[in-house]
């Protein structure tokens, strides 16, 4: 099973763009890489997802080279209510995913 | 569109009581999940139900039970509650097993005294 690192916590301000990065080194070959939100008191959410290159919803994008060992979550202009818990998760099946600490996103006015 | 729905919200036990936590989706998904999540921790899975009629032990299923009642419905049971088991506690569901889009109910805490 696909273990992640990613950073404990990151501040940004209202406006800017936000780069989270995961390290995933011993991905498998079938292994997708799922992001999920969470804000407190509340269930996860899920975000995007993506195998390999770029992928790109409405409110994030998804950045994956081409060795697949790290991805990048890319939020666009945030804002105060971005502020939540960011889950980095790599595997093929719900039963097979390793939820870590995630990142705590911190958005300043 | 109600998603995912967990009932109770919160609850209060004494050590050795039991209860169960209810669980229903209406998005006609096969998959079901129970997890837990201690403070300043990620969710760990405790059981799964990959389909109506099977269910399957997770990373921490000691100490808890479950039960697939229908394809909407999934309950975990509590028989006999320890302290160790004070936590929030989240049901999901997913099209599939195979699927990691999962869709998460708003929780349950629990607390052991």
């Amino acid at each position: 099973l696909a273990k992640t690192t990613q950073p404990i916590s990151m501040d940004s301000y209202e406006g800017q763009e936000v780069n989270i990065t995961c390290s995933h080194n011993n991905i498998a070959t079938n292994d997708y890489i799922t992001w999920y939100q969470q804000f407190p008191s509340q269930g996860p959410r899920f975000i995007i997802q993506g195998y390999k290159t770029k992928v790109t919803n409405e409110v994030a994008s998804l950045f994956i080279p081409a060795d697949r060992k790290s991805s990048t979550l890319s939020l666009p202009r945030v804002s105060l209510s971005d502020t939540a818990v960011y889950y980095c998760l790599v595997g093929n099946s719900n039963y097979q995913l390793i939820w870590g600490a995630g990142t705590k996103l911190i958005i300043k006015p | 569109n109600a998603g995912v729905t967990q009932t109770p919200k919160f609850q209060v036990l004494k050590t050795g009581q039991s209860m169960t936590l209810q669980c229903a989706q209406d998005m006609n998904h096969n998959s079901m999940y129970w997890y837990r999540q201690d403070p300043g921790m990620g969710l760990r899975l405790i059981y799964y139900s990959a389909s109506e009629g099977t269910t399957d032990k997770g990373e921490v299923p000691n100490g808890y039970n479950v039960s697939r009642l229908n394809k909407r419905e999934f309950s975990l049971r509590l028989e006999s509650a320890a302290p160790s088991q004070t936590s929030v506690y989240f049901c999901a569901s997913s099209e599939s097993r195979a699927n990691t889009e999962a869709f998460f109910g708003q929780g349950t805490r629990l607390t052991v005294v």
